[in-house]
């Protein structure tokens, strides 16, 4: 596609139910990153996957949170048990690697209720 | 663990002026370091990306300069237009590989 496309671009649960976000890179990107921004907050870092290696999962904030990507193609982030400090705007982005440019989608606006 | 501070955090400033906007980070070690902009409920858009090798780039009236041995960038914004108001955030991507990003520098600019 031309863009990082992300889907849901709102979603609004209630409290204990699970969720699944989607993010669909810019074709033939080996790089994809997750993040997560609370309102008036900056971008906080969750995962990093670059092509086969093991994904960098240090910025997960809990068990509760993982995500998945297949080959270099989508990638869902899957939050269970959703508390209410979960509600922000999650954030994907693609590279094409290392030194290269990183584009954003539009977000996901995840709302706990 | 790289930190990336961006000052100031808020700006306001007439239609015409030329400005600048700081970013320092603390681990020189960087691949390249990238500035964006972002609206109001919206993404992030790529303004410009600096190798660590390169001294500058520019794209139209912006104009992003790196000094990798002090940790600084600046992006100046030449003849600054409301349609510039945004947040403008820096990040750094090094041996860690994910984008560190600052907290960002919330520009206004008055008609």
């Amino acid at each position: 596609g031309a863009g990082v496309s992300q889907s849901p671009s709102n979603k609004v649960t209630e409290k204990g139910k699970d969720v699944e976000l989607r993010c669909d890179p810019i074709s033939g990107h080996t790089a994809l990153y997750w993040y997560r921004q609370r309102l008036g907050q900056g971008l906080e870092f969750l995962i990093y996957f670059q092509g086969n290696s093991a994904p960098d999962k240090s910025g997960l904030p809990s068990d509760r949170f993982s995500a998945e990507r297949t080959g270099e193609s989508v990638s869902t982030l899957t939050i269970q048990r959703t508390q209410q400090e979960d509600s922000a705007v999650y954030l994907c982005a693609s590279s094409g690697g290392v030194n290269t440019e990183a584009f954003f989608g539009q977000g996901t606006r995840l709302t706990v209720v | 663990k790289q930190e990336v501070t961006q000052i100031p955090a808020a700006l306001s400033v007439p239609e015409g002026e030329n400005l600048v906007l700081n970013c320092s980070f603390t681990d020189s070690a960087i691949y390249n370091l990238q500035w964006f902009r972002q609206d109001p409920g919206k993404g992030l858009t790529s303004l410009l990306l600096i190798q660590s090798s390169q001294r500058e780039q520019t794209s139209g009236r912006l104009n992003a300069s790196l000094d990798k041995s002090s940790g600084r960038s600046t992006l100046y914004i030449a003849a600054s237009q409301p349609g510039d108001s945004a947040t403008y955030l820096c990040a750094v991507s090094g041996s860690a590989r994910q984008l560190t990003f600052g907290s960002g520098t919330q520009l206004t600019v008055l008609p």
